[in-house]
């Protein structure tokens, strides 16, 4: 099956930083989406994207749709100690059903 | 306001004790999905009900069933849980199965003695 390589598997950083982890693919897709999740709690959508070259905003998020369909990046801008979480890349294969990548663990120091 | 409700949140069990595992929404959507998450892992979808239509994952386990009785309700039976069960649940829905984006509940968290 298609695999997600998401990266890095997690990064810790200091409060005010900029944050910024991708997800790469050997297939092209029709979206991407990026999930953050809390300690405890399900996933919570950010931002979803469905055009490659894509760019969109989320307050403090950028993510964008690379334009040969087989890779996103999400970046955080000046980051919070509240970012603190695992954040998924996520895909449709070819069943519409989603595919995660291995998340990226992201620790902010204030 | 909570879009997709889950409970319990926390779930103990005994090994060998079937639980079930209840998920809402009042998003009407048609299509409802389970997923087992396992620690510092991402979710693994086990099933879904496209409207009345149940669609298993090929390597999900027997032991793990579900049921739709309507639109807003789905639940998780596990008729035998074992010590490798022990995990969070996450029901998640979305408007159709071309509807990429899938919106998730809180989850339970499912410990097994």
């Amino acid at each position: 099956g298609q695999q997600l390589n998401q990266s890095p598997q997690s990064m810790f950083i200091q409060e005010g930083e900029d944050v910024s982890m991708n997800c790469t693919s050997s297939s092209i897709f029709n979206t991407w989406l990026w999930y953050k999740q809390d300690p405890g709690e399900g996933p919570v959508l950010l931002i979803a994207l469905y055009k490659a070259g894509e760019l969109t905003s989320n307050g403090r998020l950028t993510a964008q749709f690379g334009i040969t369909r087989k890779d996103s990046f999400l970046n955080i801008s000046a980051s919070i100690p509240s970012d603190v979480g695992i954040y998924f890349c996520a895909t449709n294969n070819a069943g519409n059903m989603l595919t995660f990548g291995g998340g990226t663990r992201l620790m902010v120091k204030p | 306001d909570a879009m997709v409700i889950q409970n319990p949140r926390y779930q103990v069990t005994q090994f060998g004790k079937p639980v079930t595992l209840s998920c809402s929404q009042t998003l009407n959507h048609n299509v409802m999905y389970w997923y087992q998450q396992k620690s510092s892992q991402a979710p693994k979808l086990l099933f879904h009900y496209y409207d009345k239509d149940f669609n298993n994952e090929a390597d999900t386990p027997d032991n793990f069933q579900s049921r739709r009785p309507n639109t807003s309700f789905c639940f998780l039976d596990i008729r035998s849980p074992g010590l490798g069960d022990a995990a969070m649940y996450l029901c998640a829905t979305s408007r159709d199965r071309r509807w990429e984006t899938q919106y998730f509940g809180p989850g339970t968290r499912l410990l097994v003695l």
